[in-house]
């Protein structure tokens, strides 16, 4: 089983839909989150942490199932500048150890 | 309040020269991360330096490939002798915490090598 792993997409929605995405990780003793995205030839943006409990940041809503190791990634009412590719990162073993990131999702909204 | 500055953007090299990557990281930040990424390709961790000390260097080639973080100045990621599959876009990152925390992404250097 990969670190990280997710669904590369593309995904090619209408403006206004909701798209949700989904990463599972492999060591269960992770205890770090994010969502970042990456536009083309740009570097990750941190977009989101994600917490035990869910947390929202506007359309945006990011949960974790720790039982079944994955976190999830819902953005409602899409945008056209929502189009970038998102990457879900994790510190993968627990403790101060690097993130490591997924190859992430690609998504593109279409007028 | 400047973000991680990382220069220069853009490097070609001749196969067989040096490459320098320079990184400063956010004011107060002391945590520095080198990722690779390929063309089409995830980022990959390279190596993770405090002040002064490699914390982790798990993801650095063997042979080549050195970094450091002096006291004074920016962090440099040095590729010896490149080679054609060294072009990449390389991308340092930063953190106010340790390495489980939230990291700042420079633009990047993108290396050519020819």
């Amino acid at each position: 089983r990969k670190e990280v792993e997710q669904d590369p997409g593309p995904f090619n929605v209408p403006e206004g839909a909701t798209v949700a995405f989904n990463c599972t990780y492999s060591n269960s003793a992770s205890q770090s989150f994010f969502w970042y995205r990456q536009d083309c030839r740009k570097e990750p943006k941190l977009l989101m942490s994600v917490y035990s409990s869910g947390n929202e940041d506007g359309r945006f809503t990011a949960q974790l199932n720790r039982a079944s190791q994955y976190i999830s990634l819902l953005i409602r009412d899409s945008k056209l500048s929502d189009s970038a590719t998102y990457l879900c990162v994790v510190n993968i073993a627990p403790g101060n150890t690097p993130l490591v990131f997924g190859k992430g999702t690609r998504l593109s909204v279409i007028a | 309040n400047a973000g991680v500055m990382q220069n220069p953007r853009h490097l070609v090299r001749r196969r067989g020269q040096e490459a320098r990557l320079r990184c400063s990281p956010m004011k107060g930040h002391s945590h520095v991360y080198w990722y690779r990424q390929l063309p089409e390709e995830g980022l990959k961790f390279m190596v993770y330096l405090q002040k002064e000390n490699i914390i982790d260097e798990s993801g650095m080639p063997k042979e080549r490939f050195s970094a450091e973080f002096p006291k004074e100045g920016p962090s440099i990621l040095r590729i010896q002798q490149v080679v054609r599959g060294d072009s990449a876009a390389y991308f340092c990152a930063s953190s106010l915490q340790g390495a489980n925390t939230e990291a700042f992404f420079g633009q990047g250097t993108r290396l050519t090598v020819v």
